[in-house]
């Protein structure tokens, strides 16, 4: 089955640093690939996603970055501000036509943000 | 409104104990999951519902037993519970059952089993 690898585990920056954090994943069929950032005491919260017929997707500071055939995928925060301290998971799957998909998470990373 | 509410936020309780956790969704999706995040906040998904049919069963133990009586609610009923089940239980939704689509999750109810 699919298994998605995160790292680091925590990456503490300054604020206004950029932060990335990277992913693999096992099975190449998987074509969907979320970034979910849980705040704490909170459930996790889908931030941004890209599917594999994009390379990179940007939304304001953060972006997303996919090599299929590297089978990575990384997420980019520019800017970092306090409010972006959160545990960030990154996930994979694939589409079934005819049964059900499972989202499988990395081990997430807790970003701190020193002000 | 919150989208995905569970009850309750916070469950301590001996081993040996049966318990259960509630889920609403007001979001009218289809689909309905419980996932399990452990002390080193890994998730793990356990059971998924679309329009109350089981779609996923994962490992899980058999004193773990989900219920969906209708599309907008799924419950976690836990039997005899272990030290191992500590945890923090998260219900989410989503609008299908497809694997792409979006999860919104509930704020997470955490079980301390003493």
């Amino acid at each position: 089955g699919e298994n998605v690898e995160q790292h680091p585990s925590t990456l503490s920056v300054q604020e206004g640093d950029s932060a990335v954090i990277k992913c693999t994943y096992s099975d190449s069929a998987s074509n969907y690939f979320p970034w979910y950032k849980q705040e704490l005491g909170k459930g996790p919260q889908l931030i941004i996603d890209i599917r594999s017929n994009v390379g990179e997707k940007k939304d304001q500071r953060i972006a997303v970055t996919l090599n299929k055939t590297a089978k990575h995928f990384s997420l980019h925060i520019t800017e970092t501000q306090p409010e972006d301290s959160a545990v960030y998971f990154c996930a994979a799957s694939k589409d079934k036509v005819s049964n059900t998909g499972k989202l499988i998470f990395g081990q997430g990373t807790t970003l701190q943000v020193k002000p | 409104d919150t989208a995905v509410s569970q009850t309750p936020k916070y469950l301590v309780t001996q081993m040996g104990n049966d318990k259960s956790i509630k889920c609403e969704q007001n979001l009218g999706h289809d689909t309905m999951y419980w996932y399990k995040q452990d002390s080193k906040k890994f998730l793990k998904i356990m059971f998924s519902y679309n329009n109350k049919e089981l779609i996923i069963n994962e490992t899980v133990p058999n004193r773990f037993s989900p219920k969906s009586p209708d599309k907008a609610h799924l419950n976690l009923h836990i039997n005899s519970l272990e030290l191992g089940d500590s945890a923090v239980y998260f219900c989410a939704s989503s609008p299908g059952w497809q694997a792409n689509e979006k999860l919104f999750f509930g704020s997470g109810t955490q079980l301390s089993v003493l």
